[in-house]
């Protein structure tokens, strides 16, 4: 079964300084990756995603994660923060020939802006 | 051009009520998931129907929950007996299509309080 781990629960970032938050995955085999951005109180958006091709994947916003099979990682980066960053970031793992969508998401990580 | 509709946002339940959380998905989207997401967690898994099908509600508890996607209208999840433990925000996300390459849209969530 698959797994999404993200280390980091809370994250705080100055405005403009860059944000990286890190996802690792336990997948049998090529996995398809999300992330995505809660803000309070709402449902999710997706920022990018990645099934095949560039392991550089670029999504909107401004933000970017790469896909490294030989670390099992997907980090999300942007390089400049603004406050309405400030949110929750879900890591997800969808399942290659399964039926349907089913993700399996991380536990969150949750960033916090400071001006 | 109306998305991912869930009503309520917000319920209030005592324990022993029932729950009826209803996700009507986007226009021409005909694949519907449920997920919850307990306080502090990331968003569970819980079932997946097409128009009058379940097809995969490995996530859903034995008892007291239900999900349905009839012919015409909303898909409901129902939850009966209240507990405590069912508070949590729960999510409903439309498709377009089975393949798990698509773009999962996600509603704003339904948020049950059980007191």
């Amino acid at each position: 079964a698959q797994s999404v781990t993200q280390p980091d629960i809370h994250i705080t970032v100055s405005e403009g300084a860059s944000l990286e938050l890190r996802c690792n995955y336990s997948y049998g085999a090529t996995p398809y990756l999300f992330w995505y951005v809660q803000s309070p109180g709402q449902g999710l958006q997706l920022l990018l995603k990645y099934f095949s091709g560039d392991t550089l994947v670029q999504g909107i916003k401004g933000f970017e994660a790469e896909f490294k099979r030989s670390q099992s990682s997907f980090n999300l980066r942007k390089p400049s923060v603004h406050w309405s960053d400030a949110a929750e970031y879900f890591c997800a793992v969808g399942a290659l020939g399964a039926a349907g969508n089913k993700l399996t998401f991380g536990g969150g990580t949750r960033v916090l802006v400071k001006p | 051009n109306a998305g991912v509709m869930q009503n309520p946002r917000h319920l209030v339940r005592r324990r022993g009520q029932e729950a009826r959380l209803r996700c009507s998905p986007m226009k021409g989207h005909s694949h519907v998931y449920w997920y919850r997401q307990l306080p502090e967690e990331g968003l569970k898994f819980m079932v997946y129907l097409q128009k009058e099908n379940i097809i995969d509600e490995s996530g859903m508890p034995k008892e007291r929950f239900s999900a349905e996607f009839p012919k015409e209208g909303p898909s409901i999840l129902r939850i009966q007996q209240v507990v405590r433990g069912d508070s949590a925000a729960y999510f409903c996300a439309s498709s377009q299509t089975e393949l798990n390459t698509g773009e999962l849209f996600f509603g704003e969530g339904s948020r049950l309080t059980v007191l």
